[in-house]
């Protein structure tokens, strides 16, 4: 089975302070995924990931950056948390579609990390 | 945005009734995947229906694509109170899709009363 592992369940920071959320899945999947959800919002893409330093803006990076530096962690950083990033935060991997294939694949979740920013 | 939306927000059912979720998009797919989300934990992989595809069938889930009308519904039968989550529509974009993007709905809350 494939596992993503989100390394809190639960993080309390301040305002201002430099945030990392990490992430790690072992099924060497090449795609990796940060969301957040919040109640009305549904699932809100910040950064995706398809290799090894590369990195795509979602529909929400501001205040946030990204690092993959090996294939199996992706890295989420909020610069200068705001209370307004308070929120759960998902991350997901997923397999490159296959040549011949135009599907994107299933993606698999971790538990999510629910961040306050006090 | 190709994001899907659920219909309805809300479902609250009995022990053994059906439950339907409808699902709808705006642009070309290549594949529709439904996704549930237990409270408080990541999202779990349902199924994928391809848009050649017009009905699929997971045990006790039954899900359908309508391309003309960009659409697909997500029938769960004989539902349990274990089935209470949240259910979410995942889209990609058809021809020039970003790799590997999805685009989520909502979701709709279903509630399975014992």
């Amino acid at each position: 089975d494939v596992k993503v592992t989100q390394s809190s369940r639960y993080l309390v920071k301040r305002t201002g302070e430099k945030v990392f959320l990490e992430c790690v899945q072992d099924m060497d999947h090449e795609n990796m995924f940060w969301y957040r959800q919040d109640p009305g919002l549904g699932l809100r893409l910040i950064y995706f990931s398809y290799d090894v330093k590369m990195k795509e803006k979602g529909d929400i990076p501001e205040g946030y950056s990204v690092s993959r530096e090996k294939k199996e962690r992706f890295s989420l950083i909020l610069e200068s948390a705001s209370t307004n990033q308070t929120s759960m935060y998902l991350c997901a991997s997923s397999h490159l579609r296959t040549d011949g294939s135009k599907s994107n694949q299933p993606q698999h979740f971790g538990d999510g990390t629910r961040l306050s920013i006090l | 945005s190709q994001q899907g939306e659920e219909d309805p927000q809300a479902l609250s059912i009995q022990e053994g009734e059906n439950a339907t979720m409808n699902c709808s998009y705006k642009t070309s797919i290549n594949n529709l995947q439904w996704y549930r989300q237990n409270s408080g934990r990541g999202l779990v992989h349902l199924i994928l229906i391809r848009s050649n595809e017009r009905e699929k069938h997971s045990g006790r889930l039954r899900v359908t694509l309508d391309t003309s009308k960009k659409s697909s519904s997500l029938l769960i039968t004989a539902s349990r109170a274990a089935d209470t989550a949240s259910y979410f529509c995942a889209t990609d974009e058809g021809r020039g899709s970003t790799l590997g993007r999805l685009y989520f709905g909502r979701g709709t809350q279903l509630t399975v009363w014992p």
